[in-house]
């Protein structure tokens, strides 16, 4: 199973919602990782996990929390976004964190805010 | 200060071969990556370089040169399926799993 998944595929929310965006992976994978993605622009870096713990975080607004509750799933928890945040979130998990390791993505949420 | 170079778009014609190329320059190197994303889909790997020369997958070979801080991607005998952004990717940081994308290259096939 290569397979990493993402739910919900799409989601609607406004300004002062609260929602969640989950993703599993079950290839024994022990780093997770967070992209947001505008159209036509390269994946952005958000938050890196590894071994369930935040190792990296690209100075993203704490609009965006995430949650990694054991080594297969990841939650991006979110509150009070803008319009301006409305994109592609995709996560991603690679073997073990280390340097050099190939990242495989799932199908992503597309996200927008009204 | 890190910076990945790659053509905007590029189109070529069915059955043909192309190369994207790739420069970069970053503090530190890791590795290369190449990835294919169609619209609207998640990006998929292609293929890992860290070491300079030529891997060849298939239809699929990306070559790196760590002293010019070049690689490319070169496609054979291309199909329609091939219509696709790919990118460049580095994990040029010393931060594990830190990788960065280029603007990617949008590949457009005609038949």
């Amino acid at each position: 199973d290569t397979e990493v998944t993402q739910t919900p595929k799409h989601l609607v929310m406004g300004m002062t919602n609260k929602k969640s965006l989950k993703c599993e992976q079950h290839m024994g994978h022990r780093a997770m990782y967070w992209y947001k993605q505008k159209a036509k622009k390269p994946p952005e870096l958000m938050f890196v996990y590894s071994y369930e713990k935040l190792s990296i975080n690209e100075s993203v607004p704490s609009r965006f929390s995430p949650e990694c509750p054991n080594s297969s799933l990841l939650n991006l928890h979110l509150h009070a976004l803008q319009p301006e945040d409305s994109a592609l979130y995709l996560c991603a998990s690679s073997q073990g964190g280390d340097d050099g390791e190939t990242q495989y993505f799932g199908p992503g949420t597309r996200l927008l805010v009204l | 200060g890190q910076n990945i170079d790659q053509p905007t778009e590029m189109t070529a014609t069915e059955g043909a071969i192309v190369q994207i190329n790739c420069t970069y320059q970053t503090s530190g190197f890791n590795g290369l990556f190449w990835y294919q994303q169609h619209a609207g889909e998640a990006p998929t790997f292609l293929s890992y370089n860290v070491l300079d020369g030529l891997e060849e997958k298939g239809r699929f070979s990306s070559f790196l040169s760590r002293s010019k801080g070049y690689s490319y991607l070169l496609l054979k005998e291309l199909q329609m399926k091939d219509s696709a952004s790919y990118l460049c990717a580095v994990n040029g940081d010393s931060s594990a799993s830190k990788i960065i994308f280029g603007s990617g290259t949008r590949l457009s096939i005609r038949p």
